[in-house]
């Protein structure tokens, strides 16, 4: 079964502070990796996404996420967060061989304080 | 995103009645999904549907059902509700045709069964 882990549940941080939040994923073949944003009272949005190419995926509002496949982790960073981070990530994933059905980390928390 | 709606927003309703989620899109997109969202769980996945005559359970569908009524609108149904289906629940969206299935989600129904 496929499963994807988000081991940081809730992530404190000043502002200008470094952020990475991880996520690892089970599956061995092929996988596509996503990052979802959810801003207090809003509905997900994406952040980034990586298919295949280069693993240093570049996302919107200066995120970023490195696929590893060795260690089958795609971890969210951000050199510098912002009072306006403050929301809940979530990690998702699919098949590469079944695209559609994502499969949803159970999300971390960042709170970041001004 | 303002291209998938749902409706209503928010319901209150009491055990045993039947409630109908609605979700409508303007993407063109032929894939919907239904989620569930729950504090600390993160989105899983009840219902998912790749085109009009085509519907799969996801890993939570026992006590829904849904509808495919036209490519643009994608209905979930809780025919007798208990307080367990107290959630947010969401509707995406994606495309086939783009290659990497990506899915936006709309703006989630906030139900709550007393």
């Amino acid at each position: 079964a496929q499963s994807v882990s988000q081991h940081n549940h809730h992530v404190i941080l000043s502002e200008a502070a470094s952020l990475e939040l991880g996520c690892n994923y089970s599956y061995g073949g092929t996988v596509n990796l996503f990052w979802y944003v959810q801003y207090p009272g809003q509905h997900l949005q994406l952040l980034l996404k990586y298919f295949s190419g280069d693993p240093l995926v570049k996302g919107i509002k200066g995120f970023e996420a490195e696929f590893i496949k060795s260690k089958f982790s795609f971890n969210l960073r951000k050199p510098s967060v912002q009072w306006s981070d403050t929301a809940e990530y979530f990690c998702a994933s699919h098949r590469g061989s079944t695209l559609g059905r994502l499969y949803f980390g159970r999300g971390t928390q960042l709170t970041v304080w001004p | 995103d303002a291209d998938v709606t749902q409706t209503p927003r928010n319901r209150i309703t009491k055990t045993g009645k039947r409630i109908m989620l609605e979700c409508s899109q303007t993407k063109g997109h032929d894939r919907m999904y239904w989620y569930r969202q729950d504090p600390g769980l993160g989105l899983r996945l009840i219902y998912y549907s790749f085109d009009v005559k085509d519907i799969n359970k996801g890993e939570i569908s026992d006590g829904y059902s849904v509808s495919r009524q036209a490519q643009a609108k994608f209905s979930l149904s809780l025919e007798s509700a208990i307080p367990n289906q107290t959630a947010l629940y969401f509707c995406a969206t994606s495309d086939r045709g783009t290659g990497t299935d990506t899915q936006y989600f709309g703006p989630g129904t906030r139900l709550t069964v007393l």
